[in-house]
Formats: structure tokens, C-alpha cells, sequence
């Protein structure tokens, strides 16, 4: 029951902006639009949340569409440690339900 | 904080062996994950416990699958007898219940090969 769908992989140029779509058409009124990105041979790292309204934080943007039917991740100056899979999750914000991964996109930085 | 901390790092046994993982969450995080890496499938959710108690085991793949979390600090996820195809990277990681939202942060993983 996948939840959000991504494109299976990207490249992106060294110092240009990465731009990770992801659509989640089914996603509630009280869920979450989370991502988390995995570099080769590490444990998933937390990027960035955001419920309806755009959020930035040190290390992305989180563009959310007003429908809240698809995000954007925005990565504003790609370097190649930015060559990981990342994950677009979806979640309510109370207890703590578990995090259902996809399969993510891999984004790869080109020199 | 050192993060989460699982050990061993890599492992490598034979089939039919005992294989026992561990953890160390972050201190003061109230959750505890246990997750499983292969190519095929991803990342899966196994289990996970709040304040020590297990809440949902419903991703452990059978018996010869067990997890325990004897108190706040430390978990293990053993597997008896171990199979090849329970080879894999195991995630353990941990989060805060705190105000509204809360993340789950990730140890380093234990790259398991069962022979």
C-alpha cells in the first residue's frame, strides 16, 4: 500500500539545485510529508517535515502543493556527499506510528 | 550525544547459527526501532517498543525472530537458527515523543551475512 510515489532515479549537476518530486494523491488531512535520505553504507538521516506549509531548514527546502497531492524536495546547492536515495514518507504526527519506506529516488551528483 | 550505537558493525556466520544484534539508543528517546535492509525489499520496519514494551512486532518475518528490550539503554534483535536469507543490513534507531513531532534517528547498521 504505497503511499507516495517517486521517480526510481535522478542526476543533478554539482552546485545546481536537485529537485525531488514525490506525489502522494491519498495522503489525510492529519498526515505529515516527511524526508529522509540514505547515503551509501549509512542508516537513514532525517532531512526535513512539513504538514502544508513550505519549510527550509540548513539543509533543504520542502515545497508542498496547496492541494497537498505532491512535494517538492529542493536541495539548493547539490554537492556530490549529496548522492544518496531519498526517501519521501508520509505519516500522521501523534504516538508514533512506524515510517513506511519505498524504494526512493537516487539522486546522483554530477561533477 | 553519540547517536544510536549498534554493534557489531559486520558479522558473518554460518547457517544455523545464533546471531544476536544490539543496540543502544539515543538516552532519553522513549522509542526504539528495529529495521531490515536488503536489496530486494528495501527498508522494513521488524519492530518497535516504547518505554521497553514491544508495540508492534507485525514486521518480524517468523519465530525464529525474536527482539528484547530489557531496559532504556540497550535492545537486541536475535535470530535462531539463522538462514542465507536473512542476510541483510539491520537498522536499529530511536526517537523522542516530545510535543508534537518527533523524528527517528539512525545507528550505523550491522551488515549481516549468513553463509
Amino acid at each position: 500500500d504505497a503511499k507516495t510515489t517517486q521517480p526510481t532515479s535522478m542526476d543533478c549537476a554539482e552546485g545546481r539545485a536537485a529537485n525531488l518530486p514525490c506525489n502522494h494523491s491519498t495522503i489525510s488531512g492529519n498526515e505529515y510529508v516527511y524526508w529522509y535520505r540514505q547515503i551509501h553504507s549509512q542508516g537513514p538521516q532525517y532531512i526535513i517535515h512539513g504538514l502544508k506549509n513550505n519549510e527550509t531548514n540548513e539543509m533543504a527546502s520542502l515545497i508542498i502543493t496547496e492541494d497537498r497531492k505532491s512535494s517538492t524536495l529542493i536541495l539548493p546547492h547539490a554537492t556530490l556527499r549529496d548522492t544518496a536515495v531519498y526517501y519521501c514518507i508520509v505519516r500522521v504526527d501523534f504516538g508514533n506510528e512506524k515510517l513506511t519506506f519505498g524504494t526512493g529516488t537516487r539522486l546522483t551528483i554530477i561533477p | 550525544d553519540a547517536g544510536v550505537i549498534q554493534s557489531p558493525r559486520h558479522e558473518v556466520t554460518e547457517m544455523g547459527q545464533e546471531v544476536t544484534l544490539r543496540c543502544k539508543p539515543i538516552s532519553g528517546h522513549d522509542y526504539l526501532f528495529w529495521y531490515r535492509q536488503t536489496m530486494m525489499r528495501g527498508l522494513e520496519l521488524l519492530i518497535y517498543f516504547n518505554n521497553n514494551v514491544p508495540i508492534d512486532d507485525s514486521g518480524m518475518p517468523e519465530d525464529r525472530f525474536s527482539a528484547k528490550m530489557p531496559n532504556a539503554s540497550f535492545s537486541t534483535l536475535k535470530i535462531q537458527p539463522s538462514e542465507p536469507r536473512d542476510s541483510a543490513v539491520y537498522f536499529c534507531a530511536s526517537s523522542l515523543l516530545a510535543e508534537s513531532v518527533e523524528t527517528q534517528y539512525f545507528g550505523p547498521g550491522t551488515r549481516l551475512l549468513v553463509l
